[in-house]
């Protein structure tokens, strides 16, 4: 099954620690978008990223977070210095080259991060 | 005005009943449009695709309504699980920017 794969499942780090998440689209796939979804709340778009450019990132937060999506690997989405309000679950989704956002989403399973 | 609206519920209904979901989206440019189920603490999936014309796929039927700016979900003889939280997707803008709605929930109850 080559669907999405994120990883890892779950994260535990400390305030003040870094996080990387990891994300490997669907094979074919060059579209990548990262989600964050707090308990009991709806999912919220961070950042939309083709291979080597970021398409929008109007949904990250200007400080401690950055991702990424290298032509070679997974693409990463990195949070610095995190806080307890960090503390979501992280969803990837990818979709293919031709259609962009027209075409439908395929997530993975997402990363549960926790911070203590 | 929120981009794409739902809303919440929950919406609790017995097994058997027929439920309908609405979702209201604000860009009139709006390209494609997808529901999404969501299970508790998973991954959104895909359920359907919306089209223009309508389509259907067993017992779910989506429409689209452009003149209102409306999509809708309609699920009938309702089964326990089709128990969760349904997401509304709207593509939009230059790239098809995606949006989701916040999902309206679903309960049903034996």
């Amino acid at each position: 099954n080559a669907g999405v794969m994120q990883n890892p499942r779950h994260l535990v780090r400390r305030r003040g620690q870094e996080a990387r998440l990891r994300c490997s689209p669907m094979k074919g796939h060059s579209h990548v978008y990262w989600y964050r979804q707090l308990p009991e709340e709806g999912l919220k778009f961070m950042v939309y990223l083709q291979k080597e450019n970021i398409i929008d990132e109007s949904g990250m937060p200007k400080e401690r977070f950055s991702a990424e999506f290298p032509k070679e690997g997974p693409s990463i989405l990195r949070i610095q210095q995190v806080v307890r309000g960090d503390s979501a679950a992280y969803f990837c989704a990818s979709s293919p080259p031709r259609g962009g956002g027209n075409q439908p989403q395929h997530f993975g399973d997402g990363t549960r991060l926790s911070i203590l | 005005r929120k981009e794409v609206e739902q809303d919440p519920g929950p919406f609790n209904v017995p097994e058997g009943a027929t439920v309908a979901f609405n979702c209201t989206y604000s860009n009139s440019a709006s390209q494609s449009f997808f529901w999404y189920r969501q299970d508790c603490r998973k991954e959104p999936k895909l359920l359907m695709s919306v089209y223009s014309s309508g389509n259907e796929d067993g017992r779910f039927t989506a429409q689209l309504n452009r003149a209102s700016q409306y999509i809708s979900l309609l699920i009938r003889d309702s089964k326990l699980s089709d128990s969760a939280t349904y997401l509304c997707v709207v593509t939009s803008g230059g790239y098809q920017k995606v949006t989701f709605g916040t999902g309206t929930k679903l309960q049903v109850i034996p």
